[in-house]
């Protein structure tokens, strides 16, 4: 069963307009979390990480939020640009052990 | 050369072939990993290696055989496959400490025929 969902394989959002990407999780022992994103041929690469101690985490234009009650993280873009288009990935993992659980990607298209 | 470095980054071979791909990290990690992305599928974690030793097999088959000789390399050796364990292989690293972001290579495009 998974553990780490994102229920929107692709999004378009209009260049300078904000992208909203979605992670559900359901293991309530998960306490750290994180995205990466992809471009085509090459491996995932990390982005941004938050830990269940906080409720937000941001660096430049990229914001993580963490709902811990609604096992819930969002990643937001702002703004949007053409070069953020690629598959992101959330991940998550718990207290031991060195093992992430994936989500399955979403496909972020940014239209100049 | 910096970063995760994977080798090759395609690969096709027969079902009776006997490959190897290879990891190496240039980050000073002691924690390397194998992850299999199958289309439209999370990633996968196959093997984990925490200061050179294997600390998690994810019931994978016995026709894939990890090998970590040090705390830079990683290899995934590979015999009998089937045309369903076509998909990209990722090798990735990390400190070994619980929750440190992981680092991934490029992967490799496997082709099973």
């Amino acid at each position: 069963d998974q553990q780490v969902k994102q229920n929107s394989p692709s999004l378009s959002v209009q260049e300078g307009r904000i992208s909203i990407l979605n992670c559900d999780y359901t293991n309530s022992m998960f306490d750290y979390f994180l995205w990466y994103k992809k471009y085509p041929a090459e491996g995932p690469t990390f982005l941004i990480s938050i830990s269940s101690i906080k409720d937000k985490n941001e660096d430049g234009r990229f914001t993580v939020f963490l709902n811990k009650s609604a096992k819930h993280l969002s990643l937001h873009i702002v703004p949007s640009q053409p070069g953020d288009s690629a598959v992101y990935f959330c991940a998550a993992s718990g207290r031991t052990g060195n093992q992430f659980y994936f989500g399955t990607g979403t496909s972020l298209t940014v239209i100049p | 050369e910096t970063g995760v470095t994977q080798t090759p980054r395609h690969l096709v071979m027969g079902m009776t072939n006997k490959k190897s791909l290879k990891c190496e990290q240039h980050l000073g990690h002691n924690a390397m990993y194998w992850y299999k992305q199958s289309a439209k599928k999370p990633l996968e974690l196959m093997f984990v290696y925490s200061l050179e030793e294997r600390v998690e097999n994810n019931s994978v088959p016995s026709r894939f055989s990890p090998e970590c000789p040090n705390s830079s390399h990683l290899f995934l050796h590979l015999h009998t496959l089937q045309p369903e364990d076509s998909a990209l292989y990722l090798c990735a690293s990390s400190h070994a400490t619980q929750g440190n972001t992981q680092y991934f290579g490029p992967g490799t495009r496997l082709t099973v025929l």
